[in-house]
């Protein structure tokens, strides 16, 4: 069974430094992975999509990228807001399958 | 639609009552996937519809679960006799065919309340 670990659980850092988020799956066959954005009592906001084959995603300020053989991924976010606060999650969708499994998240507080 | 809307945005009801949720995917959207998340907490994969048809109900807890998506469009998630433990955000996704290649569009849940 896949699971999906995000690290760390939660994060605060100054407005303007550059930080990374990190994501580790147990199963590297999968087919893609998503990065998705929470703000408290809201739905999911997608980031970024990385299919099996690319190793990594750029979006403005966000760079995601994969290794599917060691089963990371990590999202780069640079000079950070007090915008960018947020939940992060990290999901993987399995060859086998068409849902997503999920990390815990990671909490983002980005101080002005 | 323009998005996937999720009716109601909270309901609270009381332990052992039925409950309905609703989801409108987005126009044309044949894939349709619900899933659950507690508080702090990744959401948690339930089921997922292609069409009218449930491909995978495999993360539906228990018999009290259930959910429906009888014309390809609209769909319930429908829940008897509730437990407090049954409280969470219920959050729906479609998808034009299918996440592999697409991507997932989510709605802003249902805030479901067990007193």
């Amino acid at each position: 069974k896949q699971e999906v670990t995000q690290i760390p659980a939660a994060l605060s850092v100054p407005e303007g430094e550059n930080l990374v988020l990190n994501c580790s799956f147990t199963d590297s066959a999968i087919y893609n992975l998503q990065w998705f954005r929470q703000d408290p009592g809201k739905g999911l906001t997608s980031l970024l999509l990385i299919q099996s084959s690319q190793r990594e995603q750029t979006s403005g300020r966000l760079n995601a990228s994969l290794d599917k053989s060691s089963g990371r991924s990590t999202l780069y976010i640079a000079a950070s807001q007090p915008g960018d606060s947020a939940t992060y999650l990290c999901a993987v969708v399995g060859n086998a399958g068409n849902m997503l499994t999920f990390g815990g998240g990671t909490r983002l507080m980005v101080k002005p | 639609g323009a998005g996937v809307s999720q009716t109601p945005s909270n309901k609270v009801t009381e332990k052992g009552k039925y409950v309905e949720l609703r989801c409108d995917p987005i126009s044309g959207h044949t894939a349709l996937y619900w899933y659950r998340q507690s508080l702090g907490q990744g959401p948690e994969f339930l089921i997922y519809f292609q069409g009218t048809g449930a491909a995978d109900d495999s993360g539906l807890p228990n018999d009290r679960f259930f959910a429906v998506r009888p014309e390809g469009s609209v769909s319930t998630l429908k829940i008897q006799r509730t437990e407090r433990g049954d409280s969470a955000v219920y959050l729906c996704a479609s998808s034009p065919h299918g996440g592999g290649t697409d991507g997932y569009t989510f709605g802003s849940g249902t805030r479901l309340t067990v007193v």
